[in-house]
């Protein structure tokens, strides 16, 4: 299994700015995903993030609110982009593995005022 | 993609047996059925995988019957701590068309 980490753990912030998301893995993997949890709510896919290649965004998601970047394949990045109340959420990266499981970061909690 | 249908909640008491049931009718060929278990406020955690009949782990088995339309998700003896929300996820990760469906909050009852 993977061991991941998401930084920042949560954060507060005010509408019209961004905020990146860092997720580290401690092993090299190809694929790594972002997802987006609202409360109470199931998880959302937003994008695969590919290592040398631009991230595959799912039907709803745009590069310009959400542009990731895949600089090597043990780390991604996730920008909300001028952000308003409704991006408030819970991020979540996580890595496929080759037996087909996910797994999955703590999660970044977004509180957008 | 394979849609998954599964109960919204479920109630239990301490000590018993659950199963959660998942409905994927229309099931590819190649494709596998993974269960997550999710805490508040955590990120979700793998279960268990099956692609056919029934696989045991230490946390719990998985049923899948010949036509792999539907599976079982079974929790032995429950305790306090199983209460999450569970989630029947249906594809193949590589190419990551798996969607996580509404999930099943099961709450264990002392």
């Amino acid at each position: 299994s993977a061991v991941i980490s998401q930084k920042p753990s949560r954060d507060i912030c005010q509408r019209g700015t961004s905020l990146t998301i860092q997720c580290q893995v401690d092993s090299q993997v190809t694929m790594m995903f972002w997802y987006r949890q609202q409360p109470g709510q199931s998880l959302t896919l937003i994008a695969t993030a590919n290592q040398g290649s631009e991230a595959t965004y799912e039907s709803g998601f745009v590069i310009d609110k959400f542009p990731i970047s895949r600089p090597n394949l043990t780390f991604s990045t996730l920008t909300v982009s001028n952000m308003s109340p409704e991006d408030s959420s819970i991020y979540l990266c996580s890595v496929g593995s080759d037996s087909y499981e996910q797994y999955f970061g703590p999660g970044t909690r977004l509180t957008v005022t | 993609l394979a849609k998954t249908t599964q109960p919204i909640s479920m109630d239990s008491y301490e000590g018993q047996e659950v199963n959660i049931t998942c409905s994927h009718n229309n099931i590819a060929t190649n494709d596998y059925i993974t269960w997550y278990q999710q805490f508040p406020s955590q990120g979700p955690r793998f279960i268990i995988q099956g692609y056919k009949t029934k696989v045991t782990n230490e946390v719990a088995s998985l049923f899948i019957p010949a036509d792999r339309k539907s599976s079982t998700l079974s929790l032995p003896r429950v305790s306090l701590s199983d209460t999450a929300v569970y989630y029947c996820l249906v594809g193949v990760s590589w190419n990551n068309d798996m969607r996580f469906g509404a999930g099943t909050r099961l709450t264990v009852k002392p």
